[in-house]
């Protein structure tokens, strides 16, 4: 359970405010992830990053800003987000880069934009 | 896109009874077949998947098989227990890509 951990797990945000998300591996993983779970919608990934470098970006609004310092670490900034934006933020880690790695996901941060 | 679609979208299931998840895929460079499961709150977890060159995997109660010409994969759970209930996602995935399915809500009966 402490393979990778997320801040906060809960955040209630007002639209013009600024917050970050942390995600934080301790598995020795290469490569790092943002998703986004939505109710009744499938997992969708936002961000890829190998070995800090962003290798993915699928389409996500500039509102939404990755940060990755080193291959343990990554942040998701927001700021002027909308209430739509509500959602389950899941990080997740896999040894290497590459799509047909196993996911390791971290717990969340479950946030509501008001 | 990668199109993915899971069948069922629920379940209910008696326990002891045996449980099937379909997950059907339009990539034909799709190459790896893993199947997460996440309990009410909590992270999705890996609990088995299978690599293009084999058709099926079995982990105790649980087993994946996979055509790939057909395009699909299924999640088998044998005599399944209160703990099974959970939902299941698919995620079919190659070197470009990787899609989630919708997910499966899947509830035991005591």
């Amino acid at each position: 359970e402490t393979g990778v951990t997320q801040t906060p797990r809960h955040l209630v945000m007002g639209m013009t405010n600024k917050k970050s998300l942390k995600c934080e591996q301790h598995l020795g993983h290469n490569a790092m992830y943002w998703y986004k779970q939505s109710a009744k919608k499938p997992l969708e990934l936002m961000f890829v990053y190998n070995f800090k470098e962003q290798t993915e970006n699928n389409s996500v609004p500039s509102r939404f800003s990755p940060e990755c310092p080193n291959s343990s670490h990554l942040f998701l900034h927001l700021h002027t987000l909308q209430p739509e934006d509500s959602a389950l933020y899941l990080c997740a880690s896999s040894q290497d880069f590459g799509f047909s790695e196993t996911q390791y996901f971290g717990p969340g941060t479950r946030l509501l934009v008001l | 896109g990668e199109n993915v679609e899971q069948h069922p979208s629920t379940l209910s299931v008696q326990e002891g009874d045996s449980a099937v998840i379909k997950c059907t895929y339009s990539d034909s460079a799709s190459n790896y077949f893993p199947w997460y499961k996440q309990e009410l709150g909590k992270r999705p977890q890996l609990i088995i998947d299978i690599r293009s060159n084999v058709g099926e995997k079995k982990d105790q109660r649980i087993a994946v098989t996979l055509n790939k010409t057909a395009k699909h994969f299924s999640l088998h759970i044998t005599e399944t227990q209160p703990e099974d209930s959970a939902v299941y996602f698919c995620a079919p995935s190659g070197n470009e890509k990787l899609t989630f399915g919708t997910g499966t809500r899947l509830t035991i009966i005591p």
